[in-house]
């Protein structure tokens, strides 16, 4: 199984500042055929599903902010957040899909200084 | 637009067994694989397997072979997740979720608590 690696487990940052969340693969998730990184971001508020944010490692779901970035390539990958706003208070997860089962990382809670 | 809308909260026995529902709308049904994500409270988030909405072919990820089985009713849009031998390990919520790869559409999750 490939193992998804987030840091760190929880992140404090004040309002209007960047944020950064790291994503490692146990192994490449960059697909050779088609130069396409196999690595989804979502963001989970509590009591809420799941909500994509990011796909093929950089490709922004439709309606997402753009202050929501993705970055990376291979077995290292990031997602920032730009300016950080109160409404981006949530756990994030990273999840690859280059290989079955599916994994996800343990999540990264993100919080207001 | 596209909805996957999930049966109520269960409170279930040890033993017992319990269905949950997932209906999709929105659109074409048997474009998407239909997938199964547990989240035991105060976890994160491990995918159980799919059911690939074409076949009816289910794929369990490991540790979610035999007590968990998925299926289908492709005339009502819908799949199904059955648990059966309920532990309090259980306890969880559960969701669906879209996608062949990655996920983006979820159903709003279903709560179930085995206690006796």
């Amino acid at each position: 199984d490939i193992v998804m690696t987030q840091s760190p487990d929880s992140l404090t940052v004040s309002l209007g500042e960047r944020a950064t969340i790291n994503c490692k693969s146990s192994q490449t998730i960059l697909y050779s055929s088609n130069n396409k990184n196999y690595l989804a971001w979502y963001q989970q508020k509590p009591g809420q599903p799941p909500k994509l944010l990011i796909y093929w490692a950089s490709t922004r779901e439709s309606g997402v902010p753009d202050r929501f970035s993705g970055s990376g390539s291979g077995t290292d990958f990031t997602l920032t957040i730009s300016s950080l706003q109160s409404e981006d208070v949530a756990v994030y997860y990273c999840q690859q899909y280059y290989g079955t089962p599916r994994t996800f990382g343990r999540g990264t809670k993100l919080e207001i200084k | 637009q596209v909805q996957l809308v999930q049966s109520g909260a269960e409170l279930k026995n040890p033993g017992a067994s319990v269905k949950v529902s997932c209906k999709a709308s929105g659109y074409i049904f048997t474009s998407y694989a239909l997938n199964w994500v547990r989240q035991a409270p105060g976890q994160g988030l491990e995918w159980m397997g799919w059911i690939d909405t074409n076949t009816g072919n289910p794929m369990y990820a490991q540790g979610f072979t035999g007590q968990f089985v998925f299926s289908l009713d492709t005339s009502v849009t819908t799949t199904y997740l059955q648990i059966s031998s309920l532990k309090a390990e259980d306890t969880a919520v559960y969701y669906c979720a879209r996608g062949n790869y990655y996920f983006d559409s979820w159903g709003q999750g279903t709560l179930v608590t085995v206690s006796s």
